[in-house]
């Protein structure tokens, strides 16, 4: 079956540490994307990219990177710069140009220790 | 910049209720209009499209008219049932290209039986 898949589930974070959330798609789709969801807001981008090895930054960038070494994966590292970093991320990607539905995978929810 | 505003949660119905969940937008030229639905713990799912005035989408009973002259994209289904408690988002893409998607903060639907 093809989807997004998201790694782990839940993901714990220490003071001052760096954790990476898994992002993997088989749809072969071009775009792929990173948001952050907080309750009672909605979801706020945090980087995007296109195609493979190109990227940008998205509404909320500061804390976090991200790289696209390969079209089915997008990993997002959340970094100790992030100061509130607790929240549900969520994943998405994007067949092509001109096809705007974005298919969002399951969530990691980040918790801090 | 694009803005989409969509009505406060939580509602909470009886089932076989009439459901209306008011979206409104803010955006430059012809977007494309969404409503995603999520349930408890997982990512967003497309619920339903249009992409120009006056087109309406329908999936599973829901219902949505792309109003341009009162840029709203407003919700809709006759009769709700308990699994259609989930949250909502409306959201808009401008036309063409990976154009970022801009979402409301998502209203909670409660259906009780």
């Amino acid at each position: 079956d093809g989807g997004i898949t998201q790694s782990p589930k839940y993901l714990f974070r220490k003071e001052g540490q760096n954790v990476t959330l898994s992002c993997e798609q088989n749809l072969n789709h071009d775009a792929m994307y990173w948001y952050r969801q907080d309750p009672g807001q909605g979801l706020r981008l945090i980087y995007y990219s296109q195609i493979v090895n190109d990227f940008q930054k998205g509404d909320i960038a500061e804390g976090y990177s991200v790289s696209r070494e390969k079209k089915e994966s997008f990993p997002l590292t959340v970094t100790s710069a992030q100061k509130n970093p607790t929240a549900f991320y969520l994943c998405a990607s994007q067949p092509g140009q001109g096809q705007e539905t974005q298919y969002f995978g399951p969530g990691t929810r980040l918790l801090v220790l | 910049g694009n803005s989409v505003t969509q009505m406060e949660g939580p509602v909470t119905l009886s089932e076989e209720a009439f459901l209306t969940i008011n979206c409104t937008y803010t955006a430059t030229g012809y977007p494309s209009l969404f409503w995603y639905v999520q349930y408890p713990g997982e990512g967003l799912q497309l619920l339903l499209k249009a992409t120009k005035a006056d087109d309406k989408g329908s999936n599973k009973g829901f219902e949505a008219t792309y109003r341009k002259e009162t840029t709203s994209f407003h919700l809709e289904k006759g009769s709700v049932q308990v699994s259609d408690s989930a949250v909502y988002f409306c959201a808009l893409s401008s036309s063409g290209g990976y154009q970022k998607v801009t979402f409301g903060t998502g209203t909670k639907l409660q259906v009780i039986p």
